[in-house]
């Protein structure tokens, strides 16, 4: 059985940094066209597509936000990191991770979690 | 960034009809294998998004036939054949080619006429 799970903190001040981790299991990360990603969405609008991770250590980021994200993976614990810098109240939003395959890029997901930035 | 368009971006339907989406892309999502790099998803309000449709036209595992992905290159389409009650949500899609960014559509909101 697949699972994914975002885990983080609920709050954040702006300027700071946001360190959210996807914690899977049922599927390894090390596997040949796997992938992971992290996708947004602030309340009531639609999904936008953050930053992937390949198997292969490859990474790709959102165009507009690439200066403030760094995804990472760590095989041993089954996790994902992403960390995004600078925080605005403009990246409240629930932040979701899923699992990709070579033909697809969101098979499974998390249940989402939702971080608000407000000083 | 490729960019997707999705439209119309509400669309109101009764149930038992037909409901059609269409998806446009900047770019082509034709791979070179002949494969055309395109998700749908449907996401019912207060849920996770769900994959529907992976390469264009091929049905995730447990989606109704009458979920039919159709289309190639830059141009394509989500039919729900009769739509029913629990069809009704935003559908994305999504590009998935692998050597670039991935983007998704504005979202169409599927609902109740």
């Amino acid at each position: 059985q697949i699972t994914l799970r975002e885990s983080g903190p609920a709050l954040v001040k702006p300027t700071e940094t946001l360190t959210l981790t996807c914690t899977f299991s049922g599927f390894s990360l090390i596997t040949s066209g796997m992938c992971v990603s992290w996708i947004r969405q602030p309340p009531g609008r639609a999904l936008e597509w953050l930053a992937r991770i390949d198997w292969d250590d490859t990474k790709y980021y959102s165009t507009s936000l690439k200066t403030r994200l760094t995804i990472s993976k760590d095989t041993s614990t089954n996790q994902v990191v992403l960390t995004m810098t600078d925080m605005d109240p403009v990246d409240t939003a629930t932040y979701y991770c899923a699992l990709g395959t070579p033909v697809t890029r969101g098979s499974y997901w998390g249940q989402g979690t939702l971080v608000i930035v407000s000083s | 960034d490729i960019v997707m368009t999705q439209s119309p971006l509400s669309l109101p339907v009764t149930p038992g009809e037909a409901a059609s989406i269409s998806c446009r892309s900047s770019q082509s999502l034709r791979h070179a294998n002949g494969q055309d790099y395109l998700d749908w998803y449907l996401q019912r309000p207060g849920q996770s998004p769900q994959l529907l449709i992976y390469l264009g036209s091929t049905r995730a595992s447990g989606v109704p036939d009458r979920f039919r992905g159709s289309g190639s290159g830059t141009n394509f389409t989500l039919k729900i054949t009769r739509v029913e009650a629990e069809d009704f949500g935003v559908y994305y899609c999504l590009h998935t080619l692998q050597t670039l960014s991935n983007t998704f559509g504005q979202g169409t909101r599927l609902d109740i006429k």
